[in-house]
């Protein structure tokens, strides 16, 4: 099956700085990645939809000067936390899904996020 | 809204079948039902997909009913290896994206 990356697997931060997550998909070119956060025993909730070369689409109450979000290319999207505080600490998953939204979605391994 | 409902938990021995029910009434007539699984810190896995027809791979069998408002997930034969959280879903968000429902944590026993 295809395979999705994150990197990195977990960071540790100090409050205020920003955090630079990656996500690519390996083996297909995807046009529309997802990124979602899941806090512990909860399930996933969408943040945002990337599109390859346009502006990101954010769910609401997600802000969108906090959540950096970039689809430069098919492979990669890259998730920026900026400012990072404490209540942002979760787990970041992003998924990818080729050609079109509606095709499947392989998701990555998670980011784990713990701001100090 | 669209959403999906499933059992909250599961348990199933080692060696025997596990059958993951899921709700999902709100899916419209050309979207697939998709179920992933999500084990302890990791990404959700992939594990099959169905539009109508009954479905199997080497991970599982989907049964999707003739309205099509419900699917069961089977695992023929469940391994400790296969304790995790499953969910069900199908694009029915707001941007085009899989929704998903809480999930049931399904606990495989010795």
């Amino acid at each position: 099956g295809a395979v999705v990356s994150q990197h990195p697997s977990w960071v540790i931060c100090k409050s205020g700085t920003s955090v630079k997550i990656e996500c690519r998909s390996l083996d297909f070119q995807a046009t529309t990645m997802f990124w979602y956060r899941q806090f512990p025993k909860q399930s996933l909730m969408l943040m945002a939809t990337s599109n390859e070369g346009s502006k990101a689409t954010y769910e609401q109450g997600v802000e969108k000067d906090k959540f950096l979000i970039n689809h430069a290319s098919l492979t990669l999207s890259t998730l920026t936390v900026t400012s990072a505080h404490p209540e942002d600490s979760s787990f970041y998953i992003c998924s990818a899904a080729e050609i079109k939204p509606q095709e499947t979605q392989y998701f990555g391994p998670g980011t784990r996020l713990l701001v100090l | 809204d669209a959403k999906t409902t499933q059992p909250t938990s599961m348990d199933c021995a080692e060696g025997r079948a596990a059958n993951l029910p899921c709700n999902h009434s709100t899916i419209s007539g050309n979207e697939y039902v998709y179920w992933y699984r999500q084990i302890h810190s990791q990404g959700p896995q992939y594990i099959i997909h169905g539009l109508k027809n009954n479905e199997t791979n080497e991970m599982a069998s989907l049964i999707i009913t003739e309205d099509r408002k419900s699917s069961t997930l089977i695992l023929p034969h469940a391994t400790l290896r296969d304790t995790a959280v499953y969910y069900c879903s199908h694009y029915g968000g707001s941007q085009g994206n899989l929704i998903f429902g809480k999930g049931t944590k399904l606990s495989v026993k010795p």
